[in-house]
Order: structure tokens, then C-alpha cells, then sequence
């Protein structure tokens, strides 16, 4: 299953609303997550079942969509979230992730 | 709480084997119902699910990878590994073992990768 992920990369200013979105190359329901990343760390869950907050995230993060298309917004950017965040689809093996979006600071 | 660290070559000279071992502490790898996975990431291709091992021994790899793969798990030591055969410069990358669980929160069951490496940077070259 193949995810396309956009944009690649974006600059936003802290306090600016962020989406991301991700596209699946088949349905695969709400079998979704995002992933958060830091330079040099590992990925970190924020999101599973497509629009379900994971324990410990702030909730101005959110997820929406099923099928094939889904989104990932934040809606009021803080400095930490100045990272990567990436799709991952858990409907099949191989797990795939989206390519990736980098967010920067403007 | 469950932690992982890989350990293994930096480098691996092209056309040689990439071996990469995995040690689980603060929790038994044969505790059930989790998948050991290996993940890379290259700047070329981002994050690439490499393959998994079950607690019960069964796996399962990548078809873009499947033939060059091989995990196994040796639960004396706690650890499990990646061979990755025949090795290009493609396959230079930062590889990551990881935990895969499914868990149920709200009557939502999903699958979650909840434990990871810190990471490993492997070089192919001669």
C-alpha cells in the first residue's frame, strides 16, 4: 500500500494552524497513525485510528479521515512541534509511511 | 519500562552481510503478543519497514527486501537480530528495532509501534 504524504515540507509561524495530509493507494479505513520525529530521535506515535489522540499528546493535535485520505492538523503550532511527522498505514504488511513533512520555522 | 538499544558495524563493505542485534530490557522478548520489527531510514526513501518476528518465532519481511532478509530471535539473551544480505550504498541508513502491539483503548483496537531503538547509523562502503 503505497502513501503519499504533502506537502514535503512547510514554514509556519508559532501560533499558525498546520495540515498535513496523507493519501492511501487503497482503502485501508481509519488503519492510520502519525508519527512525530526529531533530529536524531526516534519516531514517536501522536495519532492512531486516524483521529484518536495517543495518551500524553496535546490536543491541539488532531486527525481526521478514513479510506483513503486523512489529514493531520495542528492548530495552534508551538515551538516544539517544529519537527517531521509522517503517515503510517496498519491495514496490511508491509507497514508502508508516507514519504514525510517537514515543518520549519518561518 | 521496556527499552531497546541496536548494536552492530557502522560500516559494511558492499556485497557483504549487514548484521544488526537487538536487546530488550526491562521486559521478557518472550512476553506475547508483540512483533519485534526492524525499520531504516534513508534520506532517499524515509522510513522503510523492514520486517518482524512474532513471540511465537514466526516472520515476516518486506517483499522489496524478502530475500535478502532474515530475523531471529534468541530469547536467552533477550535480543533478536536483522541479517540483510548482498548489501548496497542503498542500503545505507539509520536502522531501528521496534515494538509493534495492538492495543485497545476506547474499544478501538491499533497497532502501534510504542517502543524504539535510539538508532543505528550503518554505512556500505568500501
Amino acid at each position: 500500500i503505497r502513501m503519499t504524504q504533502s506537502p514535503s515540507s512547510l514554514s509556519a509561524s508559532t501560533g499558525d494552524r498546520v495540515t498535513i495530509t496523507c493519501r492511501a493507494s487503497q482503502d485501508i479505513s481509519t488503519f492510520l497513525a502519525w508519527y512525530q520525529q526529531k533530529p536524531g530521535k526516534a519516531p514517536k506515535v501522536l495519532m492512531y485510528a486516524a483521529s484518536m489522540l495517543e495518551s500524553g499528546v496535546p490536543s491541539r493535535f488532531s486527525g481526521s479521515g478514513s479510506g483513503t485520505d486523512f489529514t493531520l492538523t495542528i492548530s495552534f503550532l508551538q515551538s516544539e512541534d517544529f519537527a517531521s511527522y509522517y503517515c503510517l498505514q496498519y491495514y496490511d504488511n508491509p507497514r508502508t509511511f508516507g514519504q514525510g513533512t517537514k515543518v520549519e520555522i518561518k | 519500562q521496556v527499552q531497546l538499544q541496536e548494536s552492530g558495524p557502522g560500516l559494511v563493505k558492499p556485497s557483504q552481510t549487514l548484521s544488526l542485534t537487538c536487546t530488550v530490557s526491562g521486559g521478557s522478548i518472550s512476553s506475547g503478543g508483540y512483533y519485534w520489527t526492524w525499520i531504516r531510514q534513508t534520506a532517499g526513501k524515509g522510513l522503510e519497514w523492514i520486517g518482524h518476528i512474532y513471540t511465537s518465532g514466526s516472520t515476516k519481511s518486506n517483499p522489496s527486501l524478502d530475500s535478502r532478509v532474515t530475523i531471529s530471535v534468541d530469547t536467552s539473551k533477550n535480543q533478536f537480530s536483522l541479517k540483510l544480505n548482498s548489501v548496497t550504498a542503498a542500503d545505507t541508513a539509520v536502522y531501528f528495532c521496534a515494538r509493534e502491539v495492538t492495543l485497545v483503548r476506547g474499544g478501538t483496537p491499533y497497532d502501534s509501534f510504542d517502543v524504539w531503538g535510539q538508532g543505528t547509523l550503518v554505512t556500505v562502503s568500501s
